[in-house]
């Protein structure tokens, strides 16, 4: 099992342009979520999905979209970067909950948007 | 609203000694309470995790943590560092309000191990 994947690795922006990062699991979890990890603020959670064809916000939604068509897939768009979204983004799994189950983590992207 | 706070930042100890990393959470309702580890360029992997029951929890490397309900704590602890143990521990809580996916993070502990 690969586990929770995740592209690019890394990646510059320009302020205004707009990216897709990727995430793809193996592992037939439902739920899957995206975290953004700031030095001194943890990780906060952006969107989330409890299933094929599901997405709910987080705590940091605003400039960010989401879909998940397939189990094993939940990309993470942003529309149009702006310099406060420089940050290392974290796709991860969970068989079930969230909040009560144990999370997979992908390796993280880091972006930094000039 | 469930909150989580981890007590100093950065924490160094030396090879052998006890590690002791402090988490402190607020919630409305009994949680669910876990630690993961970070190690460099890497994604976060679950040491363990408190859900009922007893509340010295053992998790993976030697670790493990105990739940005190009239402390508001769970802190983590190892008797004898290694250097393999040098990371960033972050502690996360949950409730089991209806509906909530979320866990809530700490800002993360970098653990420093002296030679």
């Amino acid at each position: 099992n690969a586990g929770v994947t995740q592209t690019p690795k890394f990646q510059v922006l320009k302020t205004g342009q707009s990216m897709t990062l990727q995430c793809a699991q193996d592992m037939n979890h439902e739920y899957m979520s995206w975290y953004r990890q700031d030095p001194g603020m943890g990780l906060r959670l952006i969107h989330y999905s409890v299933g094929a064809g599901i997405t709910d916000q987080g705590e940091v939604p605003n400039g960010y979209n989401v879909s998940r068509s397939t189990t094993e897939d939940f990309p993470l768009r942003l529309l149009s970067a702006a310099p406060s979204q420089t940050s290392v983004y974290f796709c991860a799994s969970s068989r079930g909950q969230a909040s009560i189950n144990e999370q997979f983590f992908g390796p993280g992207t880091r972006l930094t948007v000039l | 609203a469930q909150s989580v706070t981890q007590l100093g930042s950065h924490v160094s100890v030396s090879e052998g000694a006890l590690v002791l990393l402090r988490c402190n959470y607020s919630s409305s309702v009994p949680p669910y309470l876990f630690w993961y580890v970070q190690y460099p360029n890497q994604g976060l992997q679950l040491l363990l995790k408190y859900t009922t029951g007893a509340t010295l929890v053992k998790g993976i490397n030697g670790f493990e943590a105990e739940f005190k309900k009239s402390e508001t704590s769970f802190h983590l602890t190892k008797p004898s560092a290694h250097m393999s143990d040098a990371a960033e521990y972050f502690c996360a809580v949950s409730d089991l309000t209806f509906g909530n996916e979320k866990l809530t993070f700490g800002t993360g502990t970098r653990l420093t191990i002296i030679p």
